[in-house]
C-alpha cells in the first residue's frame, strides 16, 4: 500500500455541485493532515489542516477516519475557480523521519 | 508582502553549467525546506534545515548543496547540470517549534530547464 494514496481523476463537474476526494494513508500513526490546492504552474498553497476528527471553512469540509485510514475533502457548491490539483498531505509521525508524505493529487475541473 | 520568496523565476542553462536558487522567508519560521517537482507533478523533498541545522537530506546527488547562512533563507546550489535536473524547485518553510510537523508556505517555485 503506499504511503498516500489518492485517485489522480480528473473529476469534472458543472458548476454549483458537491464533490468529494478521498485520500488513503498506510501509516496508522500518522498525527495530522493538510489539504492542499494547486494551480497549474503555480505552488501548492494551503486549504485547510486537520488535527483531531475534520475541520470546516466554508464550502469545504475535511473529514478524518483514523480507524479506516483515510481522510476526505468535501467541496459544496462548486466554482469555477476550485479547478485545480488537491493534493493530501500526511504527517507519519514516524520517529526522527520529520518530513510530510504527498499524494500526486486529485484534478479537478469545474464547468460553466 | 511575500512571505516565501524565491530567485529566480526562471532558469535555462546549459549542460555542466553551475547554478544557484536563493529562497528567503519573512514568516519567522524555523524550519525551511527544498522540494522538487518533476514533470509528473510528485512533489519529492530533497532537504530541510531546522535553526540553519540540516535535518532531512534525501536520496539526491551530491551536485545539490544546500546552504543556510540563517534562519531566513535557505539557498540551492547545483553544480554539473544534467537534463534530468529540469523541474520546478520549490521553497517552503514551516514552524516546527520540535513538535509535530506543521504546516508548510511555499514560494513560488523556480521553474529550471537545462537543455
Amino acid at each position: 500500500r503506499k504511503e498516500v494514496e489518492q485517485d489522480p481523476g480528473p473529476f469534472n463537474v458543472p458548476e454549483g455541485a458537491t464533490v468529494a476526494f478521498n485520500c488513503t494513508y498506510s501509516n496508522s500513526a500518522s498525527q495530522s493532515f493538510f489539504w492542499y490546492r494547486q494551480d497549474c504552474r503555480k505552488e501548492p498553497k494551503l486549504l485547510m489542516s486537520v488535527y483531531s476528527s475534520g475541520n470546516e471553512d466554508g464550502r469545504f469540509t475535511a473529514q478524518l477516519n483514523r480507524a479506516s485510514q483515510y481522510i476526505s475533502l468535501l467541496i459544496r457548491d462548486s466554482k469555477l475557480s476550485d479547478s485545480a490539483t488537491y493534493l493530501c498531505v500526511v504527517n507519519p509521525n514516524a520517529g526522527n523521519n520529520r518530513k510530510l508524505i504527498w499524494g500526486l493529487g486529485t484534478s479537478l475541473a469545474v464547468n460553466p | 508582502d511575500t512571505a516565501v520568496s524565491q530567485t529566480p523565476k526562471y532558469l535555462v542553462t546549459q549542460m555542466g553549467n553551475d547554478k544557484s536558487i536563493k529562497c528567503e522567508q519573512n514568516l519567522g519560521h524555523d524550519t525551511m525546506y527544498w522540494y522538487k517537482q518533476d514533470s509528473k507533478k510528485f512533489l519529492k523533498i530533497m532537504f530541510s534545515y531546522n535553526n540553519k541545522e540540516l535535518i532531512i537530506n534525501e536520496t539526491v546527488p551530491n551536485r545539490f548543496s544546500p546552504k543556510s547562512p540563517d534562519k531566513a533563507h535557505l539557498n540551492l546550489h547545483i553544480n554539473s547540470l544534467e537534463l534530468g535536473d529540469s523541474a520546478v524547485y520549490f521553497c517552503a518553510s514551516s514552524q516546527e517549534h520540535g513538535g509535530p510537523l506543521r504546516e508548510q508556505y511555499f514560494g513560488p517555485g523556480t521553474r529550471l530547464t537545462v537543455t
